[in-house]
């Protein structure tokens, strides 16, 4: 079955860094690919996603790239702020019977330092 | 409602009994799943639904647990013979499911099931 693969496990920056998380998926069939917020003690909450159609895809300091061939993807932060300090998700998701199930990756915990 | 709403956000039972969990999707939101997630790490599959048919059970765990959607709305999911290891936060999201494209899940507040 699917499996994402999601690095580091933790990550921590000086506010105004850049973040990156990257993620790996098995299923070549794949063509969604969300990312997930959760704060402590939250609901996981959608930030971004992108379609196997298209490579990058941006919304403000957030951006996400796709690259097909290897199966992987990134979420880049820039100018980290300290209400990003959170634990990140990435998942994957559709194939033949494109359900919209997801498969996620391990989660990354992020820390901004102010 | 505005979200997806878990009924109850706590629960505490004894190893043996049974426990139901509810989801109430968002109106008008074709797709419901639920997803099991532990401490620290990411949601888990376990089963989803398309309108009232249960279209995927592949993550349920064990024939002790069933869910059900039987008005296409309101779903529950059912545990058997609650084990220790079955102590997990339950959350269920919804979709709109527009056909084959797959839209924006959006998740429930959970319930934290303890067995005891």
């Amino acid at each position: 079955g699917e499996n994402v693969e999601q690095h580091p496990s933790t990550l921590s920056v000086q506010e105004g860094d850049s973040a990156v998380i990257k993620c790996t998926y098995s299923d070549s069939a794949s063509n969604y690919f969300p990312w997930y917020k959760q704060e402590l003690g939250k609901r996981p909450q959608l930030i971004i996603d992108i379609r196997s159609n298209v490579g990058e895809k941006k919304d403000q300091r957030i951006a996400v790239t796709l690259n097909k061939t290897a199966k992987h993807f990134s979420l880049h932060i820039t100018e980290t702020q300290p209400e990003d300090s959170a634990v990140y998700f990435c998942a994957a998701s559709g194939g033949p019977s494109n359900t919209g199930k997801l498969i996620f990756g391990q989660g990354t915990t992020l820390q901004v330092k102010p | 409602g505005a979200g997806v709403s878990q009924s109850p956000r706590y629960k505490v039972t004894k190893r043996g009994q049974d426990v139901a969990l509810r989801c109430d999707p968002i109106s008008g939101h074709v797709s419901l799943y639920w997803y099991r997630q532990a401490l620290g790490q990411g949601p888990e599959f376990l089963t989803y639904f398309n309108y009232e048919a249960q279209q995927d059970k592949s993550g349920l765990p064990n024939d002790r647990f069933s869910a059900e959607r039987p008005e296409g709305s309101i779903s529950t999911l059912t545990i058997q013979r609650t084990e220790q290891r079955d102590s997990a936060m339950y959350r269920c999201a919804s979709s709109l499911g527009e056909g084959q494209r797959i839209t924006e899940a959006f998740f429930g507040q959970g319930t934290r099931l303890t067995v005891v």
